[in-house]
């Protein structure tokens, strides 16, 4: 099995753009989607990227995921940034092999 | 619009047992894979168990193989898990997620709490 490494957390003030990292230590990033949630004091998680890149409906077009194999790590970027952004964020990928998850420690990101 | 509601949750002592249930609505139930995860208090997300579409087959972490046993009844739209020999750090809030074809949905969350 792999891991997936975020930072602990993040802080950038309302109106500015922050990038969370998820860097996968085995196996290429490429080789499963990645999926990002976001989870705000006492909620359940929701989808904010799936599949890499794609946002559900509903999610602002604020939010974007990206990969970089040379890094080996998928980013979650979010812009013109909204106090009610703040929240933990968590990144997910699967075991190569069979339909395990594989969940990043989660950021919290603070918009102050 | 897809709803998972969890239930079956509460207080249990060390070496007990728990069923949670999580009723499905909004989509096709019996076309989908299920998820278990977990949330201890003041954790990150920990994935829990897995099963197929059909029950055909099922995974779980290794932190409660042996324990655990997920299932589902597809003419209920009903997702389960049964918890034994239950532990201190079995202690979490419990979400089922339906995977599968594109967003991953997640309910509500039922609470566990293993204590003497």
């Amino acid at each position: 099995n792999f891991m997936l490494t975020q930072p602990h957390s993040v802080s950038e003030s309302p109106g500015k753009t922050v990038t969370i990292s998820c860097t996968r230590s085995s196996g290429s990033i490429a080789s499963n989607y990645v999926q990002w949630y976001q989870q705000r004091p006492g909620s359940s998680p929701t989808t904010v990227i799936y599949e890499d890149n794609q946002r559900p409906s509903g999610v602002p077009d604020r939010f974007s995921g990206s990969i970089d194999s040379s890094s080996n790590s998928a980013s979650l970027t979010i812009s013109g940034l909204k106090t009610e952004d703040e929240a933990d964020y968590y990144c997910q990928s699967y075991d190569s092999s069979n339909p395990i998850w594989v969940f990043g420690g989660g950021t919290k990101l603070t918009v102050l | 619009q897809v709803q998972l509601v969890e239930s079956g949750g509460g207080v249990v002592q060390p070496g007990g047992s728990l069923r949670l249930s999580c009723a499905a609505s909004g989509f096709t139930f019996s076309s989908y894979g299920m998820h278990w995860v977990r949330q201890a208090p003041g954790k990150g997300l920990e994935w829990v168990a897995f099963i197929r579409y059909d029950g055909s087959n099922k995974y779980y972490a290794d932190s409660v193989k042996g324990r655990f046993t997920i299932s589902r009844d597809n003419s209920k739209n009903t997702l389960y898990l049964q918890m034994n020999s239950l532990r201190a750090e079995d202690t979490a809030v419990y979400y089922c997620a339906k995977d599968g074809g594109g967003t991953v949905y997640w309910g509500q969350g039922t609470l566990v709490t293993v204590s003497s």
